[in-house]
């Protein structure tokens, strides 16, 4: 079965850091483009960022652009989201998803994250 | 890069069935056959409904189907029923090598 947890968030003040993680299993993860999708409180979809299955090409949303870095570790089945000078308007949960063919499957169950002082 | 466009709310009854349209550019569904549809039950993970425009993952009912003209494309349920009762969106790749997402249409079954 494929699985993807994330873990990592929680709350956090304005201008803070955080970092998420994305545990892949029952798939080859290093054969896989890898995204992040979030969703603000009662809102929509948004996409985020995603990586090449090599880790070398990255892309992101121009709202997070240069605050958000996207990586992998092909070598533990781990995707992360490095988070910092974190905004108000960065709540939302975030979703890991696998890339297959060019669309979003399957999705994990989402981790939290607040952004508020 | 502006979402796409969803009617906020569709209805209707049982056995009836209803379509969803999602309104883009020619930056993104008007450029790319890469068009996909999530349901996303309250408080669950989206799932994938619909992905290249038209075609169906094994295991969603064939009560789904979906296509796409010029920069918009549409999702159709048919045979509603209950359990279909959910919030759907639309995405497509863009040419900026980003993707985009639609603002989700809440669907009620009456």
């Amino acid at each position: 079965e494929v699985l993807l947890v994330e873990s990592g968030g929680g709350l956090v003040q304005p201008g803070g850091s955080l970092r998420l993680s994305c545990a892949a299993s029952g798939f080859t993860f290093s054969d896989y483009w890898m995204h992040w999708v979030r969703q603000a409180p009662g809102k929509g979809l948004v996409w985020v960022s995603r990586i090449k299955y090599d880790g070398t090409i990255t892309a992101y949303a121009d709202s997070v652009k240069g605050r958000l870095t996207i990586s992998r570790d092909n070598a533990k089945n781990t995707l992360y989201l490095q988070m910092n000078s974190l905004r108000v308007e960065d709540t939302a949960v975030y979703y890991c998803v696998r890339d297959w063919k060019t669309a979003f499957d399957p999705w994990g169950q989402g981790t939290p994250v607040t952004v508020s002082s | 890069q502006s979402a796409l466009t969803q009617p906020a709310s569709v209805s209707g009854s049982p056995g009836q069935s209803i379509t969803i349209s999602c309104t883009g550019t020619s930056s993104d569904i008007g450029s790319y056959n890469l068009v996909s549809w999530y349901q996303q039950h309250p408080g669950k993970a989206p799932k994938l409904i619909i992905y290249e425009v038209s075609n169906r993952p094994s295991g969603v009912s064939n009560r789904f189907s979906a296509s796409k003209s010029g920069s918009t494309a549409s999702l159709t349920i048919s045979g509603l029923q209950a359990e279909d009762e959910a919030d759907y969106y639309c995405t497509s790749y863009t040419n900026s090598i980003t993707f985009v997402f639609g603002g989700g249409t809440r669907l009620t079954v009456l």
